[in-house]
């Protein structure tokens, strides 16, 4: 089985801080990883995919498959980066995707 | 390029009733997911439809079923509308076949379920 846990429901960080949001997941092969955000009033929208290896918005994330981890980073948080983030994984072979139920990230003045 | 779009916004329902979603996906997609989100929870998948066939189903009981259309539209149909059905339905497309994970997905607004 699948699955995925961020384990903080909620951060909050000052504006200029570094900001790590959790990601840990459970899957037997090859995970395919995702990290979507939800800003307010705003439908969810993708942010990175693992595969691509990709910086979006000043964040980062890293596949660590032995500590089976997919951590989103980003050096210095900036206010408009408050929003809800998802973390997901996919398995493309059975069309099934799983997300972790988010966190709500606060950045402060 | 339009994105996905979601009908109805809102609706309510009785228990016991049945219930259509509709969702059109973004051009050029031609795989459809649907998740249900009760508050305070990530999206929970219910199937994926690729090609007018169910590619994939997470663990929902058969009264939710779906169709796709030629046009790769889809609809979410629930039967016997339980109370715990009340939540917030997500259509999401992307734009591949098999592998369309890779890409990701686009998602709609949703539609807001209450079953009362």
């Amino acid at each position: 089985a699948q699955r995925v846990t961020q384990p903080e429901k909620l951060l909050s960080v000052f504006k200029g801080a570094p900001v790590e949001l959790k990601c840990n997941y459970s899957y037997s092969g090859s995970p395919e990883l995702f990290w979507y955000v939800q800003y307010s009033r705003q439908r969810l929208q993708l942010l990175l995919r693992h595969i691509s290896r990709e910086s979006i918005k000043g964040f980062t994330a890293d596949l660590n498959k032995g500590e089976t981890s997919f951590h989103l980073k980003k050096p210095f948080a900036q206010e408009e980066d408050s929003a809800m983030y998802y973390c997901a994984l996919i398995n493309t072979n059975a069309g099934k995707s799983t997300f972790g139920d988010g966190t709500t990230l606060t950045v402060k003045p | 390029e339009t994105g996905v779009t979601q009908s109805p916004t809102h609706l309510i329902k009785t228990r016991g009733q049945q219930v259509t979603l509709r969702c059109s996906s973004q051009s050029g997609h031609n795989t459809v997911s649907w998740y249900q989100q009760a508050l305070g929870q990530g999206p929970q998948f219910i199937f994926q439809y690729y090609r007018e066939e169910e590619n994939g189903r997470g663990n929902f009981p058969p009264r939710f079923s779906g169709l796709q259309f030629p046009n790769y539209s889809s609809e979410l149909n629930v039967n016997a509308l339980e109370l715990d059905d009340s939540a917030l339905y997500l259509c999401a497309s992307s734009p591949k076949g098999r592998a369309q994970g890779a890409y990701g997905y686009t998602f709609g607004s949703g539609t807001r379920l209450t079953v009362v």
